[in-house]
């Protein structure tokens, strides 16, 4: 099915450690996103690449970096992971902007 | 400050019932609005998007109405389905570059 695929979709890190959250599309958007929501809040965007070759920071970017890979693909890595990072991460992508965004199932990740 | 604002935080109602969930938002200037789904353990899911002209749009037994002049959409759901138990999320999207903006959702429960 279309859509956009998330890997892994659990995740334990021990505080310092590093790893690399992956997302991919097939729809041919050209606009992808990374999010996280924690309980009691609005999603909140991390990082965004409004087309290939491009990215740029959200509301919540310390402690974060991305890769637009090509159209498809777009990581977020996180360099020293935090206790603060536990959190779920979404990817999405849109055509443009304007339209409806597809979201990816997630990734929960805990920090210990 | 871009705001959306949504309530109630949680809704618990009879199966086959209606219920109507309210976003109230500060963004300007607007583009449009969309209101999601989201499944526990899933990512959200578009079920409407709206632009300032139009003041009402139906999905389904899902209805969202808009105001623009009092910065307020519903969403109202007819002859509700235990399937209907989910977080619904009113976003809205301002006509610059900048990112959408999230609500922080309301919690249905349908129970039997």
């Amino acid at each position: 099915n279309a859509g956009v695929t998330q890997t892994p979709k659990f995740q334990v890190l021990k505080t310092g450690q590093s790893m690399t959250l992956q997302c991919a599309q097939d729809m041919n958007h050209n606009s992808m996103y990374w999010y996280r929501q924690d309980p009691g809040m609005g999603l909140r965007l991390i990082y965004y690449s409004a087309s290939e070759g491009t990215t740029d920071k959200g509301e919540v970017p310390n402690g974060y970096n991305v890769s637009r890979l090509n159209k498809r693909e777009f990581s977020l890595r996180l360099e020293s992971a935090a206790p603060s990072q536990t959190s779920v991460y979404f990817c999405a992508s849109s055509d443009r902007g304007y339209y409806g965004y597809t979201f990816g199932s997630g990734t929960r990740l805990t920090v210990v | 400050k871009n705001q959306v604002e949504q309530s109630p935080q949680s809704l618990i109602i009879l199966e086959g019932k209606n219920c109507t969930l309210q976003c109230n938002y500060t963004v300007s200037p607007f583009s449009n609005l969309r209101w999601y789904k989201q499944d526990t353990g899933r990512g959200p899911v578009s079920l409407t998007i709206m632009t300032f002209s139009e003041n009402t749009k139906s999905n389904g037994r899902y209805t969202a109405t808009l105001d623009a002049d009092t910065k307020q959409s519903s969403l109202h759901i007819t002859a509700s389905q235990l399937s209907d138990s989910a977080s619904y999320i009113c976003v809205v999207r301002n006509s610059g570059n900048t990112p959408l903006v999230f609500g922080k959702g309301t919690r249905l429960s349908v129970i039997a």
